[in-house]
């Protein structure tokens, strides 16, 4: 089956530009994860989607980003006013979702290949 | 404060021989998971292995085992008959309940032939 898709590949804009990163989570997952990850580093927790609503958007680091999943399924991620410093691999990841495997700790996520967005 | 740490920032094994990648974690919660990726250079995160608070015993997959120590916080991932296309960052990180998971800064590994 199909896994975590994520377009585009590749994304370089100019300062002060918006920008919009797609995910298409593995077909039936409820949870979806949003992850930027600077050169050198592990990924950065940003936001989480249980369904529809973000459960979780303490990682967003200021009002510039913002994310949406209006139908459950595909997510958006976008920044408006992109600086120098957004530069990054931009990741997405789905899990099953289910209460009981949140809850345990136990719901695996699995990645898509990720967006390299790179600022000018 | 950290919650996961990976103290090696990069390890040489050689082909065929076995490799332990250290990570200890540091949490109060009673219920939660720990997990390895696997990082090539094309940038896709891989999911190799996960481990359970309350598991008894310790996680397999294939090639992979997770050397889990409840009471010294520590759940490394050792890599057994080393490959070529082992060679990767790899990652441990952790999920208490229903939070977000953290990440280490990972161990880049490096299999010579």
């Amino acid at each position: 089956g199909a896994g975590v898709s994520q377009t585009p590949s590749n994304k370089v804009t100019e300062k002060g530009k918006y920008v919009e990163l797609r995910c298409d989570p593995i077909s039936g997952h409820t949870a979806l994860y949003w992850y930027r990850q600077s050169l050198g580093q592990g990924p950065e927790f940003l936001i989480y989607f249980q369904g529809t609503g973000a459960a979780d958007d303490s990682g967003l680091p200021n009002d510039r980003f913002f994310a949406v999943r209006p139908e459950g399924s595909v997510s958006t991620l976008k920044i408006q006013r992109t600086e120098r410093g957004d530069s990054a691999v931009y990741l997405c990841a789905s899990s099953p979702g289910t209460l009981a495997l949140a809850s345990s700790g136990t719901d695996t996520q699995y990645f898509g290949p990720g967006t390299r967005l790179t600022v000018l | 404060a950290q919650k996961i740490t990976q103290t090696q920032p990069g390890m040489f094994v050689q082909e065929k021989e076995a490799v332990t990648l250290d990570c200890t974690y540091d949490t109060s919660d009673p219920s939660y998971g720990l997990f390895w990726y696997k990082q090539p250079s094309s940038g896709e995160m891989i999911f190799l292995i996960y481990q359970g608070s309350y598991d008894q015993q310790n996680a397999t997959e294939g090639r992979y085992s997770l050397n889990f120590q409840k009471a010294r916080k520590s759940a490394n991932l050792v890599i057994s008959a080393s490959q070529l296309g082992d060679s990767a960052m790899y990652f441990c990180a952790m999920r208490e309940g229903i939070d977000d998971m953290r990440f280490g800064a990972g161990t880049r590994l490096t299999v010579k032939p």
